[in-house]
């Protein structure tokens, strides 16, 4: 079974700029989460997606949106883009079935590096 | 708000020794999931262990085991018979039952040393 899938997986933008990332999770899983990972910051949960609707959302401003397709794929979306934004952006996977709810397993892909400049 | 301390940020180990690398949570809910992840240099994050709260026993996964004591809120891994291979960061993460936030610590290095 292929892992999780993210492009692409570098970008360099510039300040002001707005960018998409693509998440395919593994196959049969239907939620998304999405990450920042930062020397500064470590790692912050950014927004869950789950049958199309965001379930969860972290504390970010509102320049950082995502949504879901029904194929389960997930994109996010930056506008405005500040030099802070530069990070490794990582988004994880995880199960559900009717009858055992949602995994506690995520799965993370390799990550989108994005540099802003 | 949970959060997860990963006190040491860099350790380091012998090839064929021995290592603990140690990790605390704050948290108020009975309920939980704890995690060790592994992210090598530029690869990707890889499960290492995990540990449901509700269980006593400490998971083990083949050189990988935890100390898990839920009245101190500590979670410990411990890596026996280090490999080179072994060398990454490992991160320490928290997990309500109810969402999909994890809580990350800041990580540990951890240097395998020939």
């Amino acid at each position: 079974k292929a892992g999780v899938t993210q492009t692409p997986r570098y970008l360099i933008k510039t300040r002001g700029q707005q960018v998409t990332l693509s998440c395919s999770p593994i196959s049969g899983h239907r939620s998304v989460s999405w990450y920042q990972q930062t020397p500064g910051q470590g790692l912050q949960f950014l927004f869950e997606y789950f049958s199309e609707t965001q379930r969860n959302k972290g504390n970010f401003p509102g320049r950082f949106s995502g949504r879901q397709f029904s194929n389960s794929r997930s994109e996010m979306n930056v506008s405005t883009l500040e030099l802070g934004d530069s990070a490794l952006y990582l988004c994880a996977s995880s199960l559900f079935s009717l009858a055992g709810g949602f995994s506690y397993e995520q799965y993370f892909g390799p990550g989108t590096r994005l540099t802003v400049t | 708000a949970q959060t997860v301390t990963q006190s040491q940020p860099e350790m380091s180990v012998q090839e064929a020794e021995t290592v603990t690398l140690s990790c605390t949570y704050d948290t108020s809910e009975s309920d939980y999931y704890l995690f060790w992840y592994k992210q090598p240099p530029s690869r990707q994050m890889i499960l290492v262990i995990r540990q449901e709260a509700y269980k006593q026993q400490n998971a083990t996964e083949n050189r990988f085991s935890v100390n898990f004591q839920k009245a101190a809120k500590s979670f410990s891994l411990k890596i026996s018979d280090s490999q080179l291979g072994d060398a990454a960061m490992y991160f320490c993460a928290y997990r309500s039952p109810n969402n999909n936030d994890m809580r990350f610590g800041a990580g540990t290095r951890l240097t395998v040393k020939p």
